[in-house]
């Protein structure tokens, strides 16, 4: 059972380009989000999504797009790259909306 | 407490201590709170939560007090060990459809052996 896997673990980017952050977990979970998180702020919610076709956006969202076609992937767009989303970004799901929150290991992306 | 700027507040403590960590929370509205905890270079890892509906709650050398007059949560650590060194964050649910998390800046817990 491998949980929430998160892919790639580091990723350098040049400003403007763009990648998927990638999201997957075998649990079966209905609910999944993204978080980015920067010294002293602790974790902001990006988006999240309740349910496979359903999708709502969090706290930071600008910059990030997303979107869930099955259960298990959630994956999280960066279409043009800026320096401010230099953060670390984790994934997390559970089976009862927040309750529980099971999170990943991380991406750790720097944009240059 | 809630950090303030880049440095976390931190507290530390001699192996075999008893810890407490606070957490002021912002929305008297809020109705479930959970506590994390994250080493170094890990993902946040689930400790304990609670309802609002509750004022303690129990695990297995964690306790988590809520107190909603002054709207303060903490979480104590029995018998500290080493391997409890990590930044801690609280987070509360304050929408009514339990979709999002706040968290709060996190505690740095430092257990010298």
């Amino acid at each position: 059972n491998a949980g929430v896997t998160q892919t790639p673990k580091f990723q350098v980017l040049k400003t403007g380009q763009s990648m998927t952050l990638q999201c997957a977990q075998d649990m079966n979970h209905e609910y999944m989000s993204w978080y980015r998180q920067d010294p002293g702020m602790g974790l902001r919610l990006i988006h999240y999504s309740v349910g496979a076709g359903i999708t709502d956006q969090g706290e930071v969202p600008n910059g990030y797009n997303v979107s869930r076609s099955t259960t298990e992937d959630f994956p999280l767009r960066l279409l043009s790259a800026a320096p401010s989303q230099t953060s670390v970004y984790f994934c997390a799901s559970s089976q009862n909306r927040v309750e529980k929150l099971f999170f990943g290991s991380g991406t750790q992306l720097s944009v240059l | 407490g809630e950090s303030v700027g880049l440095h976390l507040p931190t507290l530390s403590v001699q192996e075999g201590d008893n810890s407490i960590i606070n957490c002021a929370y912002s929305n008297s509205a809020s109705d479930y709170f959970i506590w994390y905890k994250q080493e170094s270079g890990k993902g946040p890892q689930f400790i304990i939560d609670i309802r609002s509906n509750m004022d303690k709650r129990q695990g297995q050398r964690v306790t988590v007090l809520l107190n909603k007059t002054v709207k303060h949560l903490s979480l104590q650590i029995a018998a500290t060990q080493p391997g409890d060194s990590a930044v801690y964050f609280c987070a509360e649910n304050r929408n009514s459809g339990y979709s999002t998390l706040t968290f709060g800046k996190g505690t740095m817990l430092l257990v010298s052996p």
